[in-house]
């Protein structure tokens, strides 16, 4: 049973164009969501994360947006550069469960030239 | 700079033999975690440990075991490695409640 969804294996966009990473999630009592970047030969690097009690965070590039009654969450990347190129994994959690972290299956992004 | 590492980096073995997958951090957190990753299935979580003292299973703890020797290391343990067990394996750290958790760089094991 997969709780937490990433229905993109994969996704190509040009630099300086915006990437749309997508994630959704079927358990109700998660109540905080993170994405996690990784490139090849190391660890997932922690990159945004937002509560349930908002709807949008935003670090630079970087912003994630909330749905919660569509149990959706999105990561965009303004603009998009070679170096995003990597598998963006989206992880959710509820507090009070020791952090335990829920994670999807990846989308690979690759930012062209 | 605080960090978590993990030894070995890549391992081959036979099927049947012992394997102790190592990590330690330098970040000062009180909670450890390994996860497997195998292809399409994302990052899974064996086993946790809150402090030297307690120590949790995770969604998939079958096949595997774990010891928390001191607050900064977290080892894992296939008693018995098998084919099923080849993966990625990465150790993580977090402090107290929060959610963000930091990872090692991992380790690639291959059980023939």
């Amino acid at each position: 049973d997969q709780q937490v969804k990433q229905n993109s294996p994969s996704l190509s966009v040009q630099e300086g164009r915006i990437s749309i990473l997508n994630c959704d999630y079927t358990n109700s009592m998660f109540d905080y969501f993170l994405w996690y970047k990784k490139y090849p030969a190391e660890g997932p690097t922690f990159l945004i994360s937002i509560s349930s009690i908002k709807d949008k965070n935003e670090d630079g590039r970087f912003t994630v947006f909330l749905n919660k009654s569509a149990k959706h969450l999105s990561l965009h990347i303004v603009p998009s550069q070679p170096g995003d190129s990597a598998v963006y994994f989206c992880a959710a959690s509820r507090t009070g469960t020791a952090s335990k972290l829920t994670f999807g299956t990846g989308t690979r992004l690759q930012v062209t030239l | 700079d605080a960090d978590v590492t993990q030894t070995p980096r890549n391992r081959i073995t036979k099927t049947g033999k012992r394997i102790m997958l190592e990590c330690s951090q330098t970040k000062g957190h009180d909670r450890m975690y390994w996860y497997r990753q195998d292809p399409g299935l994302g990052l899974r979580l064996i086993y946790y440990s809150f402090d030297v003292k307690d120590i949790n299973k995770g969604e998939i703890s079958d096949g595997y075991s774990v010891s928390r020797q001191a607050q900064a290391k977290f080892s894992l343990s296939l008693e018995s490695a098998i084919p099923n067990q080849t993966a990625l394996y990465f150790c993580a750290t977090s402090k107290g409640s929060t959610h963000e958790q930091f990872f090692g760089p991992g380790t690639r094991l291959t059980v023939l």
